[in-house]
């Protein structure tokens, strides 16, 4: 069974300070990583992908990917009250299209 | 442009009913995924498609479940008899082919079986 582990949270940060996020894979063949962000009620968000070994950066979000650890992050720089969601790491299997997705982790931005 | 659009947007129904989600991918997507999501179990696909047909369906739980994709444009599942623990929100999302490439959810269903 391939896993995707997410700590849960609740994650509480200031307004302002840098919230990160981590994900472990468990299927060393996985290509293609994404952030998805879910407000309460609502649809999944895509925000990042990644699928090279480094930093990627897009605005105020940061990804970082690890395969030889098998290991993704996501970064918020200059943290919002509207960043305040769950956030989903999703993975794809290998020879597949099939996303696994981690249980999330809830990030709340405090003003 | 369009999202992914997803009908109804709730459904309340009582044990026993047949119920029908659908679903209209972006177009120009050809791949269509099915999901399923509850606090317990988080986010668990259920089956997806590729050109209209069935590539995984191993995310199905029950003989209850089935899908279908008549054409590029639209696509069904359909739970019967349905049954209390199948309430969930259901997503549908769709993406270009290939294992590369971003799925894009439409706004869910949420369902209630009494």
């Amino acid at each position: 069974q391939k896993e995707v582990e997410q700590n849960s949270g609740p994650l509480s940060v200031p307004e302002g300070a840098i919230a990160s996020l981590n994900c472990t894979y468990s299927d060393r063949g996985s290509q293609s990583f994404f952030w998805y962000r879910q407000y309460s009620g609502k649809s999944p968000e895509l925000i990042m992908s990644i699928y090279s070994n480094g930093d990627k950066e897009d605005g105020r979000f940061t990804a970082q990917l690890n395969k030889a650890s098998q290991y993704v992050s996501l970064l918020i720089r200059d943290s919002q009250p509207s960043d305040s969601a769950t956030y989903l790491c999703a993975v794809n299997l290998s020879g597949s299209e099939k996303l696994v997705f981690g249980k999330g982790t809830k990030l709340t931005v405090n003003p | 442009d369009a999202g992914v659009i997803q009908s109804p947007r709730h459904e309340v129904t009582e044990m026993g009913q047949e119920v029908t989600l659908r679903c209209k991918p972006i177009s120009g997507h050809n791949s269509l995924f099915w999901y399923r999501q509850t606090m317990m179990r988080g986010l668990e696909l259920l089956i997806y498609f590729n050109n209209n047909v069935p590539i995984d369906d191993s995310g199905m739980p029950e003989d209850r479940f089935s899908a279908k994709m008549p054409n590029a444009s639209f696509s069904t599942l359909k739970i019967q008899p349905s049954e209390p623990r199948d309430s969930a929100v259901y997503f549908c999302a769709s993406s270009f082919p290939g294992n590369y490439q971003p799925q894009h959810f439409g706004d869910g269903t949420r369902l209630s079986i009494l």
